[in-house]
């Protein structure tokens, strides 16, 4: 299958800094982008959905001034996490689709500790 | 809303044999996927197995296979010859066709005893 690639793969960072992850499809183009939470021995819960050259949009309850994403290529979305707080510490999984395509591809992700 | 239900938080299986997973979905849609991810220690959500809703034949991938029973909304995967290799969490998914948007269940933990 399809690879994506995240980094970092673990992040450890101050209280009230800012974080960016970077998620890139190596070897295919990622015309749709999504980024998952997951909290521990929990399921993967949708944060946002972003289309190459678009705007994400944001599942009800996450904060897209907190949780920045942007989409510019077809092969890198990155997810910023502004002004952290211990509790945005998490796995943060990215996946990517092609056009026409019905499978996602993830991401190993991302570990976040927020001190 | 679509919901995705997996009904057993953790499974055991002793290696060599067969286990099944347990896997329900609540839609009015008729067009969609289902998928069974793994996903090992390592965190890699890893694609097992995926049908469409349109095929009345159930999915087969060397050891796993799928019970898809669309009238009853479920999707058991059925691991084999279990492998020591085969113990992780395994999540259950599903997409609308034409839609973005992809709901998994809470998750069954395997364990594979050697």
């Amino acid at each position: 299958g399809a690879v994506v690639s995240q980094h970092p793969s673990w992040v450890i960072c101050k209280s009230g800094t800012s974080v960016k992850i970077e998620c890139r499809s190596l070897d295919f183009q990622a015309t749709t982008m999504f980024w998952y939470r997951q909290f521990p021995k929990q399921s993967l819960m949708l944060m946002a959905t972003s289309n190459e050259g678009s705007k994400a949009t944001y599942e009800q309850g996450v904060e897209k001034d907190k949780f920045l994403i942007n989409h510019a290529s077809l092969t890198l979305s990155t997810l910023t996490v502004t002004s952290a707080h211990p509790e945005d510490s998490s796995f943060y999984i990215c996946s990517g689709r092609g056009r026409g395509q019905y499978e996602q591809y993830f991401g190993p992700g991302t570990r976040l500790t927020v001190t | 809303a679509q919901t995705v239900t997996q009904s057993q938080p953790e499974m055991s299986v002793q290696e060599a044999e067969t286990v099944t997973l347990s896997c329900t979905y609540d839609t009015s849609e008729s067009d969609y996927y289902l998928f069974w991810y793994k996903q090992p220690p390592s965190r890699q959500m890893i694609l097992v197995i995926r049908q469409e809703a349109y095929k009345q034949q159930n999915a087969t991938e060397n050891r796993f296979s799928v019970n898809f029973q669309k009238a009853a909304k479920s999707f058991s995967l059925k691991i084999s010859d279990s492998q020591l290799g085969d113990a992780a969490m395994y999540f259950c998914a599903y997409r609308r066709t034409r839609s973005n948007d992809m709901r998994f269940g809470a998750g069954t933990r395997l364990t594979v005893k050697p």
